[in-house]
């Protein structure tokens, strides 16, 4: 059982928009900065959203972040086939002074 | 280019010892916070270990006492010495550069499999 519940799975069509939920508490998304990361199968983790809401360089802007309270999200649109992957928001847990992710949500581009 | 490659992975008996290695290129580990993490087969990412640059040392509750990260800096590599190996440790184990609830994990390295069984 992870500490921030993600939603198992998601699908959206090519071109639409999707959104990923992470809900947490107030020792983790409440009271710190929340990143994503995209899993493509077979390879390593990707950063996609740092400090809840920043995209590194190279990142499209396709890709945006939020959070409110102890719930973060991730926003894709335009959704293309490439995109299909599993996406992971993480933190810093303060309570238990570690770093959490939440379970993964799979994307499928219909 | 900055670059994460893990090493040391294998397959080892229940209540064996293994130590992972984690080499940079291109930063120096000493400056930045290096954390350890696992993916068993078919499932999520699983926080292992981190190492902060002023070396305190943190760990996932599934792991401590029985796990031990540090670094050489003379080698530009953090380690993490396993002990006590159950079959529930046997995962993909990365290491990656940054802050969790800052930066965020970048780059990542590819892995290293381990598997514990008899």
């Amino acid at each position: 059982q992870s500490v921030l519940t993600q939603p198992p799975s998601v699908s959206a069509a090519p071109g639409q928009k999707v959104t990923f939920s992470c809900s947490g508490s107030s020792s983790n998304i409440g009271d710190k900065y929340v990143s994503w990361y995209q899993q493509l199968p077979g390879t390593a983790p990707k950063l996609l959203i740092y400090e809840n809401d920043k995209r590194p360089s190279g990142i499209p802007d396709r890709f945006s972040g939020s959070k409110s309270g102890t719930s973060a999200t991730l926003g894709i649109t335009g959704l293309q086939t490439g995109d299909e992957a599993d996406y992971y928001c993480g933190t810093w847990d303060s309570s238990l002074s570690a770093g959490v992710f939440g379970g993964g949500t799979k994307l499928t581009v219909l | 280019e900055v670059q994460l490659v893990e090493s040391g992975g294998g397959l080892i008996l229940p209540g064996g010892s293994l130590r992972l290695s984690c080499a940079a290129s291109g930063f120096t580990v000493s400056d930045n916070y290096i954390t350890w993490v696992r993916q068993a087969p078919g499932k999520g990412l699983e926080w292992v270990s981190l190492l902060q640059s002023g070396g305190n040392t943190y760990y996932a509750d599934s792991v401590k006492g029985r796990f031990t990260i540090y670094r050489d800096n003379s080698k530009n590599t953090v380690y993490l010495q396993m002990s006590s190996l159950r079959p529930d440790d046997t995962a993909v184990y990365s290491c990656a550069r940054g802050r969790l609830s800052r930066e965020g994990f970048d780059p990542w390295g590819q892995g290293t499999l381990v598997t514990v069984s008899s």
